[in-house]
């Protein structure tokens, strides 16, 4: 069936280091591709998310990007700042009726000044 | 903006009790989902519907019902609330895309409640 597998965390960097937090999938089809957020003490909210092979999805600073050959949709950003600090979750949709997301189990954040 | 509300963030129970979590969005979507979320398991589907009075199960819908007789407003109901019900549920809704752009229907979620049965 279809899965989302991203890195474990926690994943701790200093204010203004680069990041990187790897997902891959497993699907049929072509599956759209999602990254969402979740503040402390809040709900799940989209980050970005694209639709098609090579398709770059892109908000806040964050970047990525849909690659099918490799089945991967790897967020980055360049610089981050302590307000990212929160859980990601990387997630699809297989584009059944239902609408249903298959998220991943996140990956916790933590920014130090 | 889209808003979805869940009618407690916190709420304690006693094993045994039944217990009603209220979802309601603003938006006029089709869709509403039930999930939990637990350390290391990430989110779990229990419920979802796609329309008034339509209810499918998810990944783990033992020990939950779930009511949809407004479109606005999805319930989750724990008949017999047990310990391992002890959790973080978080409602979300969707436009329907079907026929259209299906699967890229974005999800807004509720704050979450965060149950603890004792």
């Amino acid at each position: 069936g279809n899965s989302v597998t991203q890195m474990e965390g926690p994943v701790t960097l200093s204010e203004e280091a680069f990041l990187t937090i790897n997902c891959t999938y497993t699907a049929t089809g072509y599956p759209s591709l999602f990254w969402y957020v979740q503040y402390p003490g809040e709900g799940l909210q989209l980050l970005l998310k694209a639709t098609k092979a090579d398709d770059k999805g892109s908000n806040k600073g964050f970047e990525a990007t849909y690659r099918k050959e490799t089945t991967s949709f790897h967020l980055e950003k360049g610089s981050v700042q302590v307000s990212d600090s929160a859980v990601y979750f990387c997630a699809l949709s297989d584009g059944n009726r239902d609408d249903k997301i298959i998220f991943g189990k996140g990956t916790r954040l933590h920014i130090l000044p | 903006d889209v808003k979805v509300t869940q009618s407690s963030r916190y709420l304690v129970k006693r094993t045994g009790e039944k217990v009603f979590l209220e979802c309601v969005q603003d938006m006029d979507h089709e869709n509403m989902f039930w999930y939990r979320q637990d350390p290391g398991l990430g989110l779990r589907l229990i419920y979802f519907s796609y329309d008034v009075k339509m209810k499918e199960k998810g990944d783990i819908p033992e020990g939950y019902s779930v009511s949809r007789e407004k479109k606005e407003r999805f319930s989750l109901i724990l008949e017999s609330a047990s310990t391992n019900q002890t959790s973080m549920y978080l409602c979300a809704s969707s436009l329907s895309n079907w026929g259209e752009d299906i699967g890229t229907s974005e999800q807004f979620f509720g704050p979450g409640t965060r149950l603890t049965v004792l």
